[in-house]
């Protein structure tokens, strides 16, 4: 029953390099997210998806991009990594999307230096 | 701007006592409140969520209040133990705005001490 998983748990990135941060469920949910958390500070969206095909910008999603080609998988891109982009990533997804929990991997611990 | 406060970085209750989480939230469109606890190291996990149509929804020691004139919100944890000692997010959602996901709050770390 693994639910979401999140690889890599860790890693530390170079300003400028790029890497793929990934994430798949085995729950048939239809929506995905990615969220950020800063030290601190709540969660915030990145981008999200209500099915394969499909992906929308959420509130901070500058300097990342997603694809989803499966309702399995939703891979989170960051192409010129930069100090700002140091945080924990989480990736989400919900069976109906609104009024519905979601179910959170344990995240990607990321460090641009 | 935030649209759902949580004024308590930091809370701790004795082993056995009542633990009371406050939220507040700004946007009255909000209509969907959940709480989720975190551990560290791990992913948030779902605790308890009420619809606005309600004001109580009750989940064994769990319990969440919901004051829509105030926009408040509170979860109570009777009686606290050990392993409730974990961050407590406070998240809301539209409904009909959406399925951009939920909006969280900072959230209250919560220390039970024995």
């Amino acid at each position: 029953n693994a639910g979401v998983t999140q690889t890599p748990k860790f890693r530390i990135l170079k300003i400028g390099q790029s890497m793929t941060l990934q994430c798949a469920q085995d729950m048939n949910h239809n929506y995905m997210y990615w969220y950020r958390q800063d030290p601190g500070m709540g969660l915030k969206l990145i981008y999200y998806s209500v099915g394969a095909g499909i992906t929308d910008k959420g509130e901070v999603p500058n300097g990342y991009n997603v694809s989803r080609s499966t309702t399995e998988d939703f891979p989170l891109r960051l192409e010129l990594a930069a100090p700002s982009q140091t945080s924990v990533y989480f990736c989400a997804s919900s069976s109906t999307g609104v009024n519905s929990p979601l179910h959170f991997g344990n995240g990607t611990r990321l460090t641009v230096t | 701007d935030q649209q759902v406060k949580q004024n308590s970085p930091s809370l701790s209750v004795q082993e056995g006592r009542i633990s009371i989480l406050n939220c507040d939230y700004t946007n009255s469109m909000f209509d969907y409140f959940l709480w989720y606890k975190k551990y560290p190291a791990e992913g948030p996990t779902f605790l308890i969520s009420i619809s606005s149509i309600k004001d109580k929804n009750e989940d064994g020691r769990f319990t969440v209040f919901l004051n829509k004139s105030a926009k408040h919100l509170s979860l109570h944890i009777v009686p606290s133990q050990p392993g409730d000692s974990a961050v407590y997010f406070c998240a809301a959602s539209d409904s009909g705005g959406g399925a951009d996901g939920l909006t969280f709050g900072k959230g209250t770390h919560l220390i039970i001490q024995p």
